[in-house]
């Protein structure tokens, strides 16, 4: 099956700082990948959809200036999370889609945390 | 209103049970319908998907979509330990966005 990984799979990081997470597509290419969170005990909440060499496309209610999104090759997308604060502490996942195929493969999630 | 309704549970059989998921959504333009597995701290995993009403089989797996409902199952057969997760249902329509369930914990007891 296509294959998705995400990097890191944890991360610990003091408030103000900013993270990066990784998502890579390594046997498919993806002209578009897809960012979620989830917390505890809850669904998957779309955040934004990672378009490569444009713009991504942010969910309602959605900082785009806080998630950056930048998708700069048909197998790579990174989501930063610019000034962490506690709330922003959860668990991040990516998805993509081979072509011509029907449903979304995900990555292994990051487990993000903000002290 | 949501779009898809999924019972959270949790929901507990003993080992060698039937497991019987539900949901249910709103949103006539759904056209494709999954059904996720995702263990603890660990992106979700793709098990089945459908595109029309009727029945799909794989393995222990059974999905049941009737559109007509707007309601979609997935079936276990013969539950293993190994079962135990989260199920989520998720539904596309045109633009290639998943709209989720809640997700049912189910636990497979020995």
């Amino acid at each position: 099956g296509a294959v998705v990984s995400q990097h890191p799979s944890w991360v610990i990081c003091k408030s103000g700082t900013s993270v990066k997470i990784e998502c890579r597509s390594l046997d498919f290419q993806a002209t578009t990948m897809f960012w979620y969170r989830q917390f505890p005990k809850q669904s998957l909440m779309l955040m934004a959809t990672s378009n490569e060499g444009s713009k991504a496309t942010y969910e309602q209610g959605v900082e785009k200036d806080k998630f950056l999104i930048n998708h700069a090759s048909l197998t790579l997308s990174t989501l930063t999370v610019t000034s962490a604060h506690p709330e922003d502490s959860s668990f991040y996942i990516c998805s993509a889609r081979p072509p011509g195929l029907v449903g979304a493969f995900f990555g292994q999630g990051t487990r993000l945390t903000v002290v | 209103q949501k779009e898809v309704e999924q019972d959270p549970g949790p929901l507990s059989v003993p080992e060698g049970a039937i497991v019987s998921l539900n949901c249910t959504y709103s949103n006539s333009a759904f056209q494709y319908f999954m059904w996720y597995r995702q263990y603890s701290r660990k992106g979700p995993e793709l098990l089945m998907y459908t595109y029309s009403s009727g029945n799909k089989e794989d393995g222990r797996f059974t999905a049941q979509v009737d559109k007509s409902s707007k309601y979609i199952s997935l079936f276990i057969r013969d539950s293993q330990p190994s079962d135990s997760a989260t199920y989520l249902c998720a539904m596309m329509g045109g633009n290639e966005k998943l709209t989720f369930g809640t997700g049912t914990r189910l636990t497979i007891i020995p």
